[in-house]
C-alpha cells in the first residue's frame, strides 16, 4: 500500500527559529506536494515537486522553501518562522507515470505551533 | 482556473440515515473530480474519482457520487450512514495536465 510519513508529528517552535519539515514516500511517485491546513479550512498548496532537484510554487510560497533531494524525500524550510504559520502540515505524493490528476497520497500531517 | 465550491460546512445526521454532500465546480474542460475524506488528526484518504463514463461512481464504504455536467455538480451520497463515516469530505477538481484543487471541506456528523 502506498505510504507517506512526516516527521515530526508535532513541533513547538519560536518566533524567528527555524523549522524543517520532512516527508518520505515509498510509492514511486513523481510528484510531491505541500499543503497548509488551518483550522476548519480546506487544503491549500505551498510547493510541489514533480522531480528531484527541482521545487516550484504554489498557492502560498511566501515564508516557505522546500527542498527534494531524491524522489522519495520532500523538505519544507520555514527559514524565520512567524506566528501565522501555526498550522497542520501535510504532505502528499502522487503521480506514478507523471501525471497531474492522479489519486494523491497524503501523509498524517505535522502539527506546527509557533510561539 | 478551477474552482469548487462546498455549499455545506457542516451536515449533522443520525445513524442510518442517508445523507448527500454538495459539491460544485466551475471549469469548462475535461475534468477529473474526486472526493475525499479526512478522519480527525488524520491526513486525507481517497474516496473516488470521476473523469468519464457512467455519471455514477461507486467508491468504498458504500459511498458513491453522482457527476452531472449541466449542473456542474459532483455530490456524494450514502445511503445510510454509520457513526465511523463522522469527518470532513472535501471535494476536489483538476483538469487534465494541472493540478488538484480541493474544496474547504464538509464536517459530516452522525449522531448515534
Amino acid at each position: 500500500e502506498a505510504a507517506v510519513t512526516q516527521s515530526p508529528r508535532s513541533k513547538v517552535a519560536v518566533t524567528g527559529g527555524k523549522v524543517t519539515l520532512s516527508c518520505h514516500q515509498t510509492n514511486n511517485h513523481d510528484y510531491m506536494y505541500w499543503y497548509r491546513q488551518d483550522t476548519g479550512h480546506g487544503l491549500r498548496l505551498i510547493h510541489y515537486s514533480y522531480v528531484a532537484d527541482s521545487t516550484e510554487k504554489g498557492d502560498i510560497p511566501d515564508g516557505y522553501k522546500a527542498s527534494r533531494p531524491s524522489q522519495e524525500n520532500f523538505s519544507l524550510i520555514l527559514e524565520l518562522a512567524s506566528l501565522s504559520q501555526t498550522a497542520v502540515y501535510f504532505c502528499a505524493s502522487s503521480g506514478l507515470g507523471g501525471r497531474w490528476q492522479d489519486t494523491q497520497y497524503f501523509g498524517p500531517g505535522t502539527r506546527l505551533l509557533v510561539l | 482556473t478551477q474552482t469548487v465550491s462546498q455549499s455545506d460546512a457542516h451536515v449533522t445526521v443520525f445513524e442510518g440515515d442517508s445523507v448527500e454532500l454538495r459539491c460544485n465546480y466551475s471549469y469548462g474542460g475535461s475534468i477529473y473530480l474526486s472526493w475525499y475524506i479526512q478522519h480527525h488528526g488524520r491526513g486525507l484518504q481517497f474516496l473516488l474519482k470521476y473523469y468519464s463514463g457512467n455519471p455514477v461512481v461507486q467508491g468504498v464504504n458504500g459511498f458513491e457520487a453522482e457527476f452531472s455536467k449541466s449542473d456542474s455538480s459532483f455530490h456524494l451520497r450514502k445511503a445510510s450512514v454509520h457513526w465511523s463515516d463522522s469527518a470532513v469530505y472535501f471535494c476536489a477538481v483538476s483538469a487534465v495536465n494541472n493540478r488538484i484543487f480541493f474544496g474547504d471541506g464538509t464536517q459530516l456528523v452522525v449522531k448515534p
